[in-house]
C-alpha cells in the first residue's frame, strides 16, 4: 500500500460544485502540503500544515480551502469549482525528525481533477 | 527573490550516453537543493538532495548532482542514460534554517527527459 493515498484519483465535476479531495498518510509524518501541477507551471502550493493545529496558506490558496482533521489526514476543498482549478493536485508530506530540516517530500499519486 | 531555473523544457538523449539536465538558482547565502523525478501518470519521486560537505552527491537510480556555488548550478547527471529514465525531473531549492523563508521548497517548472533506444 502506498504511503501517501490521495482520494479520488480522477473526478470530473461541473462548475459551482464542491469538491474535496483527500489525503492520508501511514508514514507518520508530521507536515503535509497541497499542490497543483499544470503544464508549463510546474508544482505551486496551495497550502501547508505543520501540525495539527497548524494551517498556512501556500502561493495559490484563493478558491481552496483546508483541514488537518488529525496527524495522518489532510483534506482540500474547492467550495466552488471553476474551470481554471482543472489541474493535477498532489498530496506530500515531509518530517522535521526523521528528514532533519532539510525538506524531502512524499508524494502522493496525485488526484486528476477537471472542472467543466 | 529566490528562484530556480531550468532552462531546457526537453532533454533528448540516446541510450547509453551520458545525460545531463540543468538547474541554477537564485538564492542568497547557502541554500538546500534538491532533484525530484515525476515518471508518467505518478507522483514526484525524491532523487538527491545537497545540503553541504562534498559538491558531488549521489543519489537513487544511479544519478548525481554536482553543486558549484560560483556558477549557482546543481546539475543533475547520468554516466549512461537508460530509456526508463524517460520523465520530468524538477529541481527545487530551499533556504537553509534561520534564514529568509526556509519553509517552503522553490520549484523549478520541470525538464521533460526523453531516452531514445
Amino acid at each position: 500500500d502506498a504511503d501517501v493515498t490521495q482520494t479520488p484519483r480522477n473526478r470530473i465535476t461541473k462548475t459551482g460544485k464542491r469538491i474535496m479531495l483527500e489525503c492520508s498518510q501511514t508514514k507518520g509524518h508530521d507536515r503535509m502540503y497541497w499542490y497543483r501541477q499544470d503544464p508549463g507551471l510546474g508544482l505551486r502550493l496551495i497550502y501547508y500544515s505543520f501540525d495539527v493545529k497548524d494551517i498556512n496558506k501556500g502561493e495559490i490558496s484563493d478558491g481552496y480551502s483546508v483541514s488537518r482533521q488529525a496527524q495522518a489526514k489532510f483534506s482540500l476543498s474547492l467550495e466552488s469549482a471553476i474551470p481554471n482549478q482543472t489541474a493535477l493536485y498532489f498530496c506530500a508530506t515531509s518530517d522535521l525528525r526523521t528528514g532533519g530540516d532539510t525538506g524531502e517530500l512524499f508524494f502522493g499519486e496525485g488526484s486528476r481533477l477537471t472542472v467543466l | 527573490a529566490q528562484s530556480v531555473a531550468q532552462p531546457e523544457d526537453q532533454v533528448n538523449v540516446a541510450e547509453g550516453n551520458p545525460l545531463t539536465v540543468k538547474c541554477t538558482y537564485s538564492v542568497s547565502g547557502n541554500p538546500y537543493l534538491f532533484w525530484y523525478v515525476q515518471y508518467p501518470n505518478r507522483g514526484l519521486q525524491f532523487l538527491l538532495k545537497y545540503i553541504t560537505g562534498d559538491n558531488l552527491v549521489k543519489g537513487s537510480y544511479g544519478f548525481e548532482a554536482e553543486f558549484n556555488k560560483s556558477q549557482t548550478s546543481f546539475h543533475l547527471k547520468k554516466p549512461s542514460a537508460l530509456v526508463s529514465d524517460s520523465a520530468l525531473y524538477f529541481c527545487a531549492v530551499r533556504d537553509p534554517p534561520g534564514t529568509g523563508n526556509n519553509r517552503k521548497l522553490i520549484w523549478g517548472l520541470g525538464t521533460s527527459l526523453a531516452v531514445n533506444p
